[in-house]
């Protein structure tokens, strides 16, 4: 089945205890991005991946990184979290940004996250 | 500044009952509009995708049209079904050099009771 796995699901942290969100596609896709969902607020990019070792910033970048040495692999890292990054974290993915047109992006299940 | 609006923020109707959705948006240069559907607890899944040069697209009880001019969209529910409760989210892509933008709206809150 064609999915965007995310882990954990849930998670509750302390401020500056680094951790992992780990997200994996199983469509060979070459764009994979980080979004964050607060309430009252759309999706905001955090990072985007347009392929292997090919990273760039969205639109708020701060507090987070990411890697891709994998095509199907995007985890976001988050050095040293603070409460402001309490938030629900989705993983998606799509073919390729340049045909992003009409593509459609497949999004993971989505992490929330609490930072105490 | 490139935004997305959407109304209303939540809205309750019965099941059976018919429903529209507004999107607002100001991005530009226009790419396309989409409409996204979000279970609570679940991740955005796509319901319609139109260009410029689409003005309808339906995919079974759900209609959006889109008028470019007027930079509106709206996303009409036919027959509401319980299982139709969900947040309904408008995305504009605007176009950019190497691909393109994408800007979400915040989203509208239905639920449908019985």
């Amino acid at each position: 089945e064609a999915q965007v796995t995310q882990n954990p699901r849930y998670l509750i942290t302390v401020t500056g205890k680094k951790l992992t969100v780990t997200c994996s596609q199983n469509m060979n896709h070459e764009y994979m991005s980080w979004y964050r969902q607060d309430p009252g607020l759309g999706l905001r990019q955090i990072y985007y991946s347009m392929n292997v070792e090919v990273t760039d910033k969205g639109d708020v970048p701060e507090g987070y990184k990411v890697s891709r040495k994998e095509k199907r692999n995007f985890p976001l890292i988050l050095e040293s979290p603070s409460p402001n990054q309490t938030s629900l974290y989705f993983c998606a993915s799509s073919p390729s940004r340049v045909a992003l047109v009409t593509d459609t992006q497949y999004f993971g299940p989505g992490t929330r996250l609490t930072v105490l | 500044k490139n935004q997305v609006e959407q109304s209303p923020q939540s809205l309750i109707i019965l099941e059976g009952k018919n429903c529209t959705l507004q999107c607002n948006y100001t991005v530009s240069p226009f790419s396309n509009l989409r409409w996204y559907k979000q279970d609570t607890g679940r991740g955005p899944v796509s319901l319609t995708i139109m260009t410029f040069s689409e003005n309808t697209k339906s995919n079974g009880r759900y209609t959006a049209t889109l008028d470019a001019d007027t930079k509106q969209s709206s996303l009409h529910i036919t027959a509401s079904q319980l299982s139709d409760s969900a947040s309904y989210i408008c995305v504009v892509s605007a176009r950019k050099e190497y691909g393109n933008k994408l800007v979400f709206g915040a989203g509208t809150i239905l639920r449908v009771k019985s």
